[in-house]
């Protein structure tokens, strides 16, 4: 069935470093591929998204790259703060475009 | 800004128990969804509805039902709650190949 890979499930890292977190895909058909930040106790947020015909998207510090051919996506975080810790989740159109499938979600923790 | 709101933020149940869970939006959203979000297993789709009416099965839909007779609210339904069915519950509703706007969640203990 439809699958979405996700990795690492936990990240630690020092303040101002880079964080990346790395999904792959079963279905070629996936054209949508949003991500989302989950704080504690809240809930998920999107902060960024691409769709398959672009290869990266780039917003601040945050930004995804796509390789459709190897049904690969990306989330790339820049001189990473104490507030970008969280959970964050990758999703994949599912076929139908009707949903989206979910990652397992990486933990993110960076420390000052 | 879109509101997606869930009708209680916590709920305890005991087993056998018949449990409604309420969403509701306000953006006129066609589509809408049920995910429950346990720890290690991320955001698992049990139902999702893109019409009044209709209904899809997703991941997770054995021991739930649904229900959306409006557009703007869209019911989950545990017929016979066990306690495996212990969980976050998280709707969700989104306009047609966009990105979904979540409630709050209600957070169910069944004992």
């Amino acid at each position: 069935g439809e699958n979405v890979e996700q990795h690492p499930s936990t990240l630690s890292v020092q303040e101002g470093d880079s964080a990346v977190i790395k999904c792959t895909y079963s279905d070629s058909a996936s054209n949508y591929f949003p991500w989302y930040k989950q704080e504690l106790g809240k809930r998920p947020q999107l902060i960024i998204d691409i769709r398959s015909n672009v290869g990266e998207k780039k917003d601040q510090r945050i930004a995804v790259t796509l390789n459709k051919t190897a049904k690969h996506f990306s989330l790339h975080i820049t001189e990473t703060q104490p507030e970008d810790s969280a959970v964050y989740f990758c999703a994949a159109s599912n076929q139908a475009g009707t949903a989206l499938i979910f990652g397992k979600g990486t933990t993110l923790s960076v420390s000052s | 800004d879109v509101k997606v709101t869930q009708s209680s933020r916590y709920l305890v149940k005991r087993t056998g128990e018949k449990v409604f869970l309420e969403c509701v939006q306000d953006m006129d959203h066609e589509n809408m969804f049920w995910y429950r979000q346990d720890p290690g297993l991320g955001l698992r789709l049990i139902y999702f509805s893109y019409d009044v009416k209709m209904k899809e099965k997703g991941d997770i839909p054995e021991g739930y039902s649904v229900s959306r007779e409006k557009k703007e609210r869209f019911s989950l339904i545990l017929e016979s709650a066990s306690t495996n069915q212990t969980s976050m519950y998280l709707c969700a509703s989104s306009l047609s190949q966009r990105d979904q706007f979540f409630g709050p969640g209600t957070r169910l203990t069944v004992l």
